[in-house]
């Protein structure tokens, strides 16, 4: 297992399209989670999964952001109608139920709209 | 709510100085501290983690410590490279009420630069 992966590693889209990106956690983690990251800023909670379940979403994830993580394995963010402010990276983790492991981090999506 | 603060938000060192980073918080109910390296355009490394019952933890030439009763943690890099600049972040996990599920809560990040 090579911990967790992130697909695609940059992505560029001209304003009001669609982007989808995808993350592989460590196949033994129950527990997925997205983060957004803005410029000089620490990570930002996005949403949670327990496996298949999305049990938390932020305030910050609006009507235009959907996540899924079908079978409880990899999971899929959805930006519907992009806007330029969603410029960011997006990282996703994954941990064990007991949380006292801490997290492990993918190495990002990073979204440029134009 | 949680707030997270990290002093100095930009550190420039010469290489072979011992450093300190600070993280403090304003809520002492965390389950555990997270230490991570972000690269530039990079995803976050994990360095360290302290659970709220220890005091400290070691890592090479790293060493954290948590002081709860304060609400603060220090990260300490001895001997410091030029391979060590990158930007340190520091995290919070608080847990839900009778739950163990909760969510990370960062500081804004010191960015660390290691000049030879």
């Amino acid at each position: 297992d090579t911990g967790v992966s992130q697909d695609p590693r940059h992505k560029i889209t001209k304003r009001g399209q669609n982007v989808t990106f995808r993350c592989d956690p460590i196949s033994e983690h129950n527990r997925l989670y997205w983060y957004r990251q803005t410029l000089g800023q620490g990570p930002e909670f996005l949403t949670y999964f327990q496996n298949e379940a999305q049990l938390e979403k932020s305030r910050l994830l609006s009507d235009r952001f959907s996540a899924e993580r079908p079978k409880g394995s990899f999971s899929t963010l959805e930006i519907q109608r992009t806007e330029q402010g969603d410029s960011a990276m997006y990282l996703c983790a994954s941990s064990l139920v007991v949380a006292s492991y801490g997290y492990t981090f993918g190495s990002g999506t990073r979204l440029t709209v134009v | 709510k949680q707030e997270v603060t990290q002093i100095p938000a930009a550190l420039s060192v010469p290489e072979g100085e011992n450093l300190v980073l600070n993280c403090s918080f304003t809520d002492s109910a965390i389950y555990n501290l997270q230490w991570f390296r972000q690269d530039p355009g990079k995803g976050l490394t994990s360095l360290l983690l302290i659970q709220s019952s220890q005091r400290e933890q070691t890592s090479g030439r790293l060493n954290a410590s948590l002081d709860k009763s304060s609400g603060r943690s220090t990260l300490y890099i001895a001997a410091s490279q030029p391979g060590d600049s990158a930007t340190y972040l520091c995290a919070f996990l608080q847990l839900a009420g009778g739950t163990s599920y909760g969510k990370l809560t960062f500081g804004q990040g010191t960015i660390l630069t290691v000049h030879p």
